[in-house]
């Protein structure tokens, strides 16, 4: 049962165009959501979030969007960077369960080309 | 760098043998969470420990254990290891039980022949 689903296994983007990554859920206790950005080698490193009272957060480049009713959030990087390249994970957590307690997307390969 | 230190990196050991895996999280930090990354399950939370207490488990198998010692380490123990336990093992830590995100370690790769 995967409650968290990342369909895209992977993305290609040119350099200074908008990446566009998403991600739907199934559970409706799911109040807050998380993206993730990995490298090789490198643990998983928080990138931004969203509570579930809101439909949209940003942060410099990064925006997180949020609709609830589509049970659907996506990830929007504008300009895309070729340090960009990585893999992305969705993840959320419910409220009042340890805040530690994410569901995890499988993630989906960015790789952003010069 | 996270601030989240594992070891070892890289464990390769047979089928039926135990492992112990550690994790020294960020300073300050109470809480520390276990994730396993697989191949075909993605990354899947284990179990938290807050202060040396364990506060919320997952999908953690009987053969698994951990705990968090007063230092505030902790251990992840695998037992009567199987092939399909070879994973990339995350442990991650916050500076609460609540904190807003977690940060993670860079990863224990075991591998069972």
């Amino acid at each position: 049962d995967q409650q968290v689903k990342q369909n895209s296994p992977s993305l290609s983007v040119q350099e200074g165009r908008i990446s566009i990554l998403n991600c739907d859920y199934t559970n409706s206790m799911f109040d807050y959501f998380l993206w993730y950005k990995k490298y090789p080698a490198e643990g998983p490193t928080f990138l931004i979030s969203i509570s579930s009272i809101k439909d949209k957060n940003e942060d410099g480049r990064f925006t997180v969007f949020l609709n609830k009713s589509a049970k659907h959030l996506s990830l929007h990087i504008v300009p895309s960077q070729p340090g960009d390249s990585a893999v992305y994970f969705c993840a959320a957590r419910t409220g009042g369960t340890s805040y530690g307690k994410l569901t995890f997307g499988q993630g989906t390969i960015l790789t952003v080309h010069p | 760098d996270s601030g989240v230190t594992q070891t070892p990196k890289h464990l390769i050991t047979a089928t039926g043998q135990r492992v112990t895996l550690r994790c020294s999280p960020r300073s300050g930090d109470l809480s520390v969470y276990w994730y396993q990354q697989s191949l075909d399950q993605g990354l899947q939370f284990l179990i938290q420990y807050y202060n040396g207490e364990e506060r919320a488990k997952g999908n953690i198998l009987e053969r698994f254990s951990a705990q968090q010692f007063p230092d505030l380490h902790s251990e992840l123990n695998l037992s009567s290891l199987e092939l399909g336990d070879s994973a990339l093992y995350f442990c991650a830590s916050s500076n609460t039980g609540f904190g807003n995100t977690i940060y993670f370690g860079e990863g224990s790769w075991l591998t069972v022949v």
